[in-house]
């Protein structure tokens, strides 16, 4: 079946230091990708997102990285700061009318070392 | 804060009690989501109403019930549930419709605990 998974189940960054999250998905028919970031006792808050016309968009201090060929997404942080400590969720979104039918990944653990 | 609001955010019940979850979003959005989260499980979509509609219903046990009666407010209604549905129950909602590549929004979810 269809999957959205993670490389890297926990990463530990430096402050300061860029941070890489990876994340692979396997459905050929998804045009639209989401990052999410889920702070302790909070629901998934939306990042940045990219469509499958693109491979590179940016934000503050976030940037969203799309590989077709490989169907490969990364997120990148630049600057890891403390308050970037979460877990981190891609998610891919199928086009159907009416609303998006979303597959989430199961997270990365993101720590950053003071 | 959060344009999507769920209450209560903790709930203890048996498994003999009947529950609802509210979600209420302020948004402007038509399509509105149910999730469970479980731990080390990725998000579980279990409801989707669109324009007050059920879109989809993923293969939910009947003993989850939801409801939507305009499209800003969707519950979810509990009876005689089973200690595996602990969990986080997340709402969500999206654009929808013919922007249907929006992101969506979520709540903080409700605590679920069946003892």
């Amino acid at each position: 079946g269809e999957s959205v998974g993670l490389h890297l189940p926990t990463l530990s960054v430096q402050e300061g230091d860029n941070s890489i999250i990876n994340c692979a998905y396997s459905n050929s028919a998804s045009d639209y990708f989401i990052w999410y970031k889920q702070e302790s006792g909070k629901g998934p808050q939306f990042i940045i997102d990219i469509r499958s016309n693109m491979d590179k968009r940016q934000g503050q201090r976030v940037t969203v990285l799309l590989n077709k060929t490989v169907k490969h997404l990364s997120l990148q942080i630049a600057a890891t700061q403390p308050g970037d400590s979460a877990v981190y969720f891609c998610a891919e979104s199928e086009p159907l009318w009416g609303y998006q039918k979303v597959t989430f990944g199961t997270g990365t653990k993101l720590q950053v070392i003071p | 804060e959060t344009g999507v609001t769920q209450t209560p955010r903790h709930l203890v019940m048996g498994m003999t009690n009947k529950k609802s979850l509210k979600c209420e979003q302020h948004l402007g959005h038509n399509a509105m989501y149910w999730y469970k989260q479980s731990a080390k499980k990725p998000l579980e979509l279990m409801f989707v109403y669109n324009f007050k509609e059920q879109t989809e219903n993923n293969s939910v046990p009947s003993r989850f019930s939801p409801e939507c009666p305009n499209s800003s407010h969707l519950f979810l209604h509990l009876h005689t549930l089973q200690p595996e549905d602990s969990a986080l129950y997340l709402c969500a909602s999206s654009q929808g419709g013919e922007y249907s590549n929006q992101p969506q929004h979520f709540g903080d979810g409700t605590r679920l605990s069946i003892l």
